[in-house]
């Protein structure tokens, strides 16, 4: 069975510094997407960044970056240079293989960026 | 484009009542998923569908049925509403055979039973 854990239920991050949030995954497929998504306080779901398990290169999207380890069967979300407006849930998910494109979401970070 | 369009945004039923949460969407995506989330949790899926016609169970389908007669449209029906049901749910559409491409959200709808 696919799971999704992020072990980081809540962080405070001063503003301006990186912050990694961590995210690890159990699958047995060989072809699969990660991806991180915000939900600030107002709810949307707002897409960040995607990473697949065949890239050799780490994603990157703006200030975002995903941390791949593929052995470790990890994918951590990297912000640089951390703003207010980054406070939100942070939400990891997968994608398998064959799986009618169904995806499975960890239970979140809370991300507080502090001025 | 309007991308995945949810009504209502905020509900309160009391219990026993019906409703129908609606979705559609205009980017004609065969795909389309609904999810609820529970406070401080994260998604969990309840029923999707891989086109008009098509639908299946996910992780939390008692308590609610769905159907998807148009691409566009994927509304989800809560029978007998429970204090259980209390959530904000989630439609979410994607095209498929393309691993890389996220799902688009709607807006939710805040769902209260009491």
């Amino acid at each position: 069975a696919q799971k999704i854990t992020q072990t980081q239920p809540g962080m405070f991050v001063q503003e301006k510094e990186a912050v990694t949030l961590d995210c690890t995954y159990d699958t047995s497929d060989q072809s699969y997407g990660l991806f991180w998504y915000k939900q600030p306080s107002s709810g949307e779901m707002i897409f960040l960044i995607y990473q697949g398990s065949y890239d050799e290169q780490n994603a990157t999207e703006g200030r975002y970056s995903l941390n791949f380890q593929k052995a470790r069967k990890s994918a951590n979300l990297v912000i640089s240079a951390s703003q207010l407006g980054d406070s939100a849930m942070y939400f990891c998910a997968m994608r398998g293989e064959n799986r009618d494109d169904k995806i499975i979401f960890g239970k979140g970070t809370r991300l507080h960026i502090l001025p | 484009n309007a991308g995945v369009t949810q009504t209502p945004k905020f509900r309160i039923l009391k219990i026993g009542q019906s409703m129908t949460l609606q979705c559609t969407q205009d980017m004609n995506h065969n795909y389309m998923y609904w999810y609820r989330q529970d406070p401080g949790m994260g998604l969990k899926l309840i029923y999707y569908s891989v086109g008009a016609g098509i639908t299946d169970k996910g992780e939390v389908p008692n308590g609610y049925n769905v159907s998807r007669s148009t691409t566009e449209d994927f509304p989800l029906r809560l029978e007998l509403a429970a204090p259980s049901q209390t959530s904000v749910y989630f439609c979410a559409s994607n095209r498929p055979g393309t691993s890389n491409q996220p799902q688009h959200f709607g807006d939710g709808t805040r769902l209260s039973i009491l």
